[in-house]
């Protein structure tokens, strides 16, 4: 079975510019997750989808931050304009469903830094 | 809300030497916990979890780790580590929905030979 992949592996840019990452989710996994990892911190939950519905977008900063996943597939996440405390590693996770039946997989993530 | 305390950043160790890794949770639900592995640019890999039933949970790699209610404790344990191990350790928590995985900061785990 195919991982959850995830490009590009890195990225540097600087301030106020735009990035988006891709996630391509394992086959048939109707749920996908974003999480933002700085440095020195734990995972934290930006966004989840239900095939290509918002389930949980509470902690995604909209004023800059967008997501989206078209088809309920691939999924890209955006950053416009980007802030130095955007460096981050973000990573894509998928699950076959919901309810602790189905496990999580996660990308190897893309690290963002931010100039 | 839930929320994950881990009680040490990194934590060094000699090769062979037991290890215990320390996870503190605060819920007012009842919760799943979790202890995930991260090794250098990769993602995170699932250790162990616990859903229900027996408190100690055995978990990959030969790794361990007990729910204790009462202390709102999950701590990891290992009785004999080797150099392999070293990668950042981190203890989740989820509510019973399973829908929201709540990650604590993390520990680094340094085994020197």
């Amino acid at each position: 079975e195919a991982g959850v992949a995830q490009s590009p592996r890195y990225k540097i840019i600087e301030k106020r510019q735009s990035v988006a990452f891709w996630c391509n989710p394992i086959s048939g996994h109707a749920t996908l997750y974003w999480y933002q990892q700085i440095l020195g911190q734990g995972p934290k939950l930006l966004i989840q989808f239900q095939n290509n519905g918002v389930v949980d977008d509470s902690q995604l900063p909209k004023d800059r931050f967008s997501a989206e996943r078209l088809k309920g597939v691939d999924s890209t996440l955006k950053i416009q304009p980007a802030k130095l405390e955007d460096s981050a590693v973000y990573l894509c996770a998928s699950r076959t469903g919901t309810g602790m039946a189905y496990g999580y997989t996660f990308g190897s993530g893309t690290r963002l830094t931010v100039v | 809300a839930q929320s994950v305390t881990q009680l040490d950043s990194q934590v060094p160790v000699f090769e062979e030497a037991p290890v215990e890794l320390r996870c503190n949770y605060s819920s007012s639900v009842s919760v799943y916990l979790f202890w995930y592995v991260q090794y250098p640019n990769q993602g995170l890999q699932l250790l162990l979890k616990y859903l229900s039933g027996s408190t100690l949970v055995k978990g990959i790699n030969g790794f361990e780790a007990e729910f204790n209610k009462s202390q709102t404790s999950f701590h990891l344990r290992k009785p004999s580590v080797h150099i392999s191990d070293t990668a950042e350790y981190f203890c989740a928590v989820s509510d019973l929905s399973g829908n929201k995985l709540v990650f604590g900061a993390g520990t680094i785990l340094r085994v020197k030979s």
